[in-house]
């Protein structure tokens, strides 16, 4: 089975840190997602990544970036935490017939 | 931009009783896919409906994919309380992009 490792369960940052969320797969997957999942708004997708050093806005990438400089590894980055960023951020990967495959999550607060 | 209801948002049912939440889309759907969530955890892959007028079960899960590909359903007959959780439907918009549903929360009284 496919494996998504996300860094930290949960996180406390101050406003204006920044602040980096890592996410590691053990499969040789290419493309790698960041969603945050927010009560009433559902799942909405960050950024995404189908190769290395790629990247792709999603639906919300304000005050955020990406990096990826290997394939296993897709980190998301706050350049300067807001309050309104506190959320659940899920990372996953894709394959079309087995859908994706989320991490545990990480519960960010920014206080 | 394409939308995806889901209905209901939440439901509360006795353990036994069965349990049916809906997916529409106002556009023609190439795939569409299923998820559930416990409390506290992550999305998990239920699976995924192609066909028009496609079938698919799971134990006590029925997955159903209209005949038009614009709604989906999942039923599940005679509740658990391990069927806790939310049930999420997600359909792909063209490329890598997906719209997931707002998701049903299933709660089960024993």
């Amino acid at each position: 089975d496919v494996k998504v490792t996300q860094s930290s369960r949960y996180l406390v940052k101050r406003t204006g840190e920044k602040v980096f969320l890592e996410c590691v797969q053990d499969m040789d997957h290419e493309n790698m997602f960041w969603y945050r999942q927010d009560p009433g708004l559902g799942l909405r997708l960050i950024y995404f990544s189908y190769d290395v050093k790629m990247k792709e806005k999603g639906d919300i990438p304000e005050g955020y970036s990406v990096s990826r400089e290997k394939k296993e590894r897709f980190s998301l980055i706050l350049e300067s935490a807001s309050t309104n960023q506190t959320s659940m951020y899920l990372c996953a990967t894709y394959t079309g017939g087995d859908g994706y495959t989320f991490g545990s999550g990480t519960r960010l607060t920014v206080v | 931009g394409q939308q995806v209801m889901q209905i209901p948002q939440y439901q509360h049912v006795q353990e036994g009783e069965d349990f049916t939440t809906y997916c529409n889309s106002s556009t023609t759907l190439s795939n569409i896919q299923w998820y559930k969530q416990r409390p506290g955890g992550h999305p998990v892959f239920l699976i995924q409906l192609v066909k028009s007028g496609e079938v698919k079960k799971q134990k006590r899960l029925t997955f159903q994919f209209g005949e038009a590909k614009k709604n989906s359903s999942l039923h599940i007959t005679a509740t658990q309380t391990t069927d806790v959780g939310t049930y999420f439907c997600a359909v792909n918009t063209g490329g890598f992009k997906t719209i997931f549903g707002a998701g049903t929360r299933l709660f089960v009284k024993a």
